[in-house]
């Protein structure tokens, strides 16, 4: 089975802009988490979505959101860019079956750089 | 809510010698716990995980851990170190959501240095 799959890998954007990332998640899985990751801040959860609709919500402001489409492939969008809004973006999917309990499969990774 | 510690941020062992990472977790209901493992420039892989069944458990690569209720800890070992460890160690708790709530809440992270 093909693992997940990020687009794109690497991007620039200057402050202001907004910015769309991709998330493809393992063939049958219906769940896709996202996740920021900084060296401040550590790996925080952003958001999950599960059969087109978001089952849970971390704590970031409502220029992060996200959807998903009905073959389980996800976005994530943040406008107006900031500059702390640098980061590594991961994507994890899971069958979403048992949710809490389940491993999460990671993608490579979004690295975001806003100048 | 659900937290997570991790109590080191730097472990170096030597080459062939034990590797024990701790954490310390915080969790109103049973939680699932997980380790996972990041290496330079790489996304996270899972390397064990704790689903209220055995409490000893074992993963990938020769790492176990175990699931101390009473203690609320789940460190993270190795009989013997390879070099080939060495890379960034996130432990992991989770709760089955509950209207909004947390998803997975990820320790600071343990960087792992083998000294050959």
């Amino acid at each position: 089975k093909a693992g997940v799959t990020q687009t794109p890998r690497y991007l620039i954007k200057t402050r202001g802009q907004q910015v769309t990332l991709s998330c493809s998640p393992i063939s049958g899985h219906r769940s896709v988490s996202w996740y920021q990751q900084t060296p401040g801040q550590g790996l925080q959860f952003l958001f999950e979505y599960f059969s087109e609709t978001q089952r849970n919500k971390g704590n970031f402001p409502g220029r992060f959101s996200g959807r998903q489409f009905s073959n389980s492939r996800s976005e994530m969008n943040v406008s107006t860019l900031e500059l702390g809004d640098s980061a590594l973006y991961l994507c994890a999917s899971s069958s979403g079956r048992l949710a809490g309990q389940e491993t999460q499969y990671f993608g490579p990774g979004t690295r975001l750089l806003v100048l | 809510a659900q937290s997570v510690t991790q109590l080191d941020s730097h472990v170096s062992v030597s080459e062939g010698t034990p590797v024990l990472l701790r954490c310390n977790y915080s969790s109103s209901y049973s939680p699932s716990l997980f380790w996972y493992v990041q290496h330079p420039n790489k996304g996270l892989q899972l390397l064990l995980k704790y689903t209220s069944a055995a409490t000893l458990v074992k993963g990938i690569n020769g790492f176990e851990a175990e699931f101390k209720k009473s203690e609320t800890s789940f460190h993270l070992t190795k009989p013997s170190a390879h070099m080939s460890d060495a890379a960034e160690y996130f432990c992991v708790v989770s709760e089955p959501p509950r209207g909004g709530a947390d998803g997975l809440t990820f320790g600071k992270g343990t960087h792992l240095i083998i000294q050959p």
